[in-house]
C-alpha cells in the first residue's frame, strides 16, 4: 500500500529566506505525486504535482518540487518565503495497484516570519 | 468551475443520532472522494467513487459510516449512531476522469468541508 511521511512537524523561516517542506514516499508502482496547501479556515488547495520525467516541477505561488526517485522523495522548495505562505502543507500519493485513492501525509505546518 | 459544495457547513448533533452530509462535485468530475480530517492532521482516507460505483472504501471505517452517489452526481455521507470520536471535520473532493494516466494525475478539488460536533 502506497504511504507518505513528512518528518517535520512545523518548519520556521525568515522571510526572504528559502524554505523547504520535506516529504518521502512508499509506492508498488510508480508514484503520482502532489503538494497541497491549506490556509487558515480554508479549504485544501492544489498547489502541484510531479510530472513524469521532470525533477522539478513549478507549480503556484512560486512554489516548486524536486523528485528524487533514489531517494524516495519530493520535497516542496520556495527560493524566497513571504509571510503570507505561512500555512499548512500535505504531501499526498497515488500508485497504480492503490487505485485512484489518494493518501495523505500528516502535514507540515510552515510559519514565515517578518 | 463552480468549485465542489458541501452542506451543511456545521452540524451539532446528541451522541446517538444519525446525521447525513451532501457533497456537490464539479460538474464534470467523474470521480468523488470522502475524506476525515481532525485538527492539525491530515485528511485521512474514507471512501471513493467512480461516477455512482464505490470502488474502495477504508477498512477503518465502520459499518456506521456508508455513502452513496446515486446518480453518479452528488453524494450522501450517512453517520449512524454518532459517537464523540466521530467528531471532526468532513471533506469532499472531485476529480477529473479521461485517460488512465491523465486520471492518476488528476489533482483532487476539495470542497470547504462539513464540520461536525458530537456532544
Amino acid at each position: 500500500a502506497q504511504s507518505v511521511a513528512q518528518p517535520e512537524d512545523q518548519v520556521n523561516v525568515a522571510e526572504g529566506n528559502p524554505l523547504t517542506v520535506k516529504c518521502t514516499y512508499s509506492v508498488s508502482g510508480n508514484p503520482y505525486l502532489f503538494w497541497y496547501v491549506q490556509y487558515p479556515n480554508r479549504g485544501l488547495q492544489f498547489l502541484l504535482k510531479y510530472i513524469t520525467g521532470d525533477n522539478l516541477v513549478k507549480g503556484s505561488y512560486g512554489f516548486e518540487a524536486e523528485f528524487n526517485k533514489s531517494q524516495t522523495s519530493f520535497h516542496l522548495k520556495k527560493p524566497s518565503a513571504l509571510v503570507s505562505d505561512s500555512a499548512l502543507y500535505f504531501c499526498a500519493v497515488r500508485d497504480e495497484p492503490g487505485g485512484f485513492k489518494t493518501i495523505f501525509g500528516a502535514g507540515t505546518r510552515l510559519f514565515v516570519k517578518a | 468551475d463552480t468549485g465542489v459544495s458541501q452542506d451543511p457547513r456545521h452540524k451539532i448533533t446528541k451522541r446517538g443520532q444519525n446525521v447525513t452530509f451532501r457533497c456537490d462535485p464539479i460538474s464534470e468530475h467523474n470521480r468523488l472522494y470522502w475524506y476525515r480530517q481532525t485538527l492539525g492532521q491530515g485528511p485521512e482516507f474514507l471512501t471513493y467513487f467512480q461516477n455512482e460505483a464505490q470502488l474502495e472504501k477504508s477498512r477503518l471505517l465502520s459499518d456506521r459510516f456508508s455513502a452513496e452517489r446515486p446518480k453518479g452526481s452528488f453524494s450522501t455521507l450517512e453517520i449512524q449512531r454518532t459517537e464523540q470520536g466521530d467528531s471532526a471535520m468532513y471533506l469532499c473532493a472531485s476529480s477529473r476522469g479521461g485517460s488512465v494516466h491523465s486520471s492518476y494525475n488528476s489533482p483532487l478539488h476539495f470542497g470547504n468541508g462539513t464540520r461536525l460536533t458530537v456532544t
